[in-house]
């Protein structure tokens, strides 16, 4: 079963704009919670992450919000421009399970000029 | 620094056959990661490998497989395809830390179709 549920599934938002991308989990083990950009054609890279120690983390225009008592983190991209469209997917795993990530099912954000 | 790179990019199959993909990851990682990447199911994990040990495997049949080498190159194989076998499939490697995670950098991938 999916062990991270992301929303929303494609978002729209217009240049300028701070869309705003959701994930929960609920293995409490998880203690990493990286979110990756990925453009057509090419692999997933990654944006930012943050460890459950901390509530935010900020890098340049991307900030992730984490709340450990929900199970909730969120991504938020401060003057979206339209070369941030891409699909975003929210991950976490956790320190026994080294590199084997559980990502949400990604979502498609579109900039418009 | 040259990135990861996957081969072949594109490929087609036909049910019952079997495939390889091959991963050569970036200068001085040793962990190799396998995803797989479907429109309904996501990023999903296969397997990692590290120093040629398998070290993690996730939930997918015994069809799929793995393997790396001494130079950190790896390669995985899926035998007995299946229509639902169709999907990109990822590559990443990463500088293994001795606990814990870290960034994972991935190739553009391979992508199968299985007629």
């Amino acid at each position: 079963q999916q062990q991270v549920k992301q929303s929303p599934q494609s978002l729209i938002v217009q240049k300028g704009g701070i869309p705003i991308i959701n994930c929960a989990y609920e293995n409490t083990a998880f203690d990493y919670f990286p979110w990756y950009q990925q453009f057509p054609g090419k692999g997933p890279a990654l944006l930012i992450a943050i460890r459950p120690d901390v509530s935010e983390k900020k890098e340049g225009r991307f900030t992730i919000s984490f709340n450990k008592s929900a199970k909730q983190f969120s991504l938020h991209i401060m003057d979206s421009q339209p070369g941030d469209s891409a699909t975003y997917f929210c991950a976490a795993s956790d320190s026994n399970s080294g590199y084997a990530l559980n990502f949400g099912k990604g979502t498609s954000l579109l900039v418009t000029p | 620094k040259a990135g990861v790179t996957q081969t072949p990019r594109y490929l087609i199959k036909t049910r019952g056959q079997q495939v390889t993909l091959s991963c050569s990851p970036i200068s001085g990682h040793r962990s190799v990661s396998w995803y797989q990447q479907t429109p309904g199911q996501g990023l999903q994990f296969l397997f990692e490998y590290f120093s040629e040990t398998q070290r993690n495997k996730g939930n997918f049949p015994g069809r799929f497989s793995g393997r790396q080498f001494s130079n950190s190159r790896s390669e995985m194989n899926v035998s007995t395809l299946e229509l639902g076998d169709s999907a990109l499939y990822l590559c990443a490697s990463s500088l293994r830390l001795i606990s814990g995670t870290g960034e994972l950098f991935f190739g553009e991938g391979s992508r199968l179709t299985v007629l």
